[in-house]
């Protein structure tokens, strides 16, 4: 059972908008940034929004983050084949001291 | 540009203790949290814990009385040992860095952990008598 709660799954045609939910509690997203990992199938994770709603350099702008008291989202517009993997939110807990993660949501490409 | 190359033993029996380490190219070794994260077959990620270039450590409180995270600053890498290994250490082990912010909380400026920006490319450990 993990920390942070993500919808096992989530699906799109190509140019859908697809949007994935994750909350927590606010010991961790209540006081703290969240953060989103992008896990292409074999590979290790990349990250793909910090601070709640930074994009690194070269993440398109197609992806964009948002979070709202201990609720956040990370929304995947003009969805692409290329966008099919595993999607992992984060952040610290001060009570526990330590990082804590979603159980990851699987977004399938239609 | 900054690399992680982490490299290890990939099958451990029951018992034993999972030993990995994790180098550091291309960058700084100090104002960064050096961290192992580990995700079993079909799971999610699984902090495990960080250490930073002074040697002070954090670890994951369900894995704490198991887990030791070392620092070699001379060679820029870090190590990760696990103890009495089950079939339920059974995971792709990743290291990774840690990056850390200063911001303001209340009246004083803090460190707060960032990003996970940089990771290695994984070791599966396979458990199994």
């Amino acid at each position: 059972q993990s920390v942070l709660t993500q919808p096992p799954s989530a699906s799109g045609t190509p140019g859908q908008r697809v949007t994935i939910s994750c909350s927590g509690s606010n010991s961790n997203m209540g006081n703290n940034y969240i953060y989103w990992y992008q896990q292409l199938p074999g590979t290790a994770p990349k990250l793909l929004m910090y601070r709640n709603n930074q994009r690194p350099s070269g993440v398109p702008a197609r992806f964009s983050g948002s979070k709202s008291g201990t609720s956040a989202s990370l929304a995947i517009s003009g969805l692409r084949s290329e966008d099919e993997a595993d999607y992992y939110c984060a952040a610290w807990d001060d009570n526990l001291s330590a990082w804590v993660f979603g159980g990851g949501t699987k977004v399938t490409v239609l | 540009q900054v690399q992680l190359q982490q490299w290890g033993a990939g099958l451990l029996k029951p018992s034993e203790t999972l030993s990995l380490s994790c180098a550091v190219s291309g960058g700084p070794f100090s104002g960064y949290y050096w961290t192992w994260i580990r995700q079993s077959p079909g799971k999610g990620l699984e902090w495990i814990g960080e250490i930073d270039h002074t040697g002070s450590t954090n670890y994951s409180p369900s894995l704490k009385s198991r887990v030791t995270i070392s620092v070699d600053t001379s060679n820029n890498h870090f190590s990760l040992k696990l103890t009495s290994v089950t079939a339920a250490d059974t995971a792709v082990y990743y290291c990774a860095r840690g990056d850390r912010i200063n911001v303001v909380r209340g009246v004083q400026y803090v460190y707060i952990h960032d990003a996970f920006d940089i990771w290695g490319q994984g070791t599966m450990v396979t458990v199994s008598s």
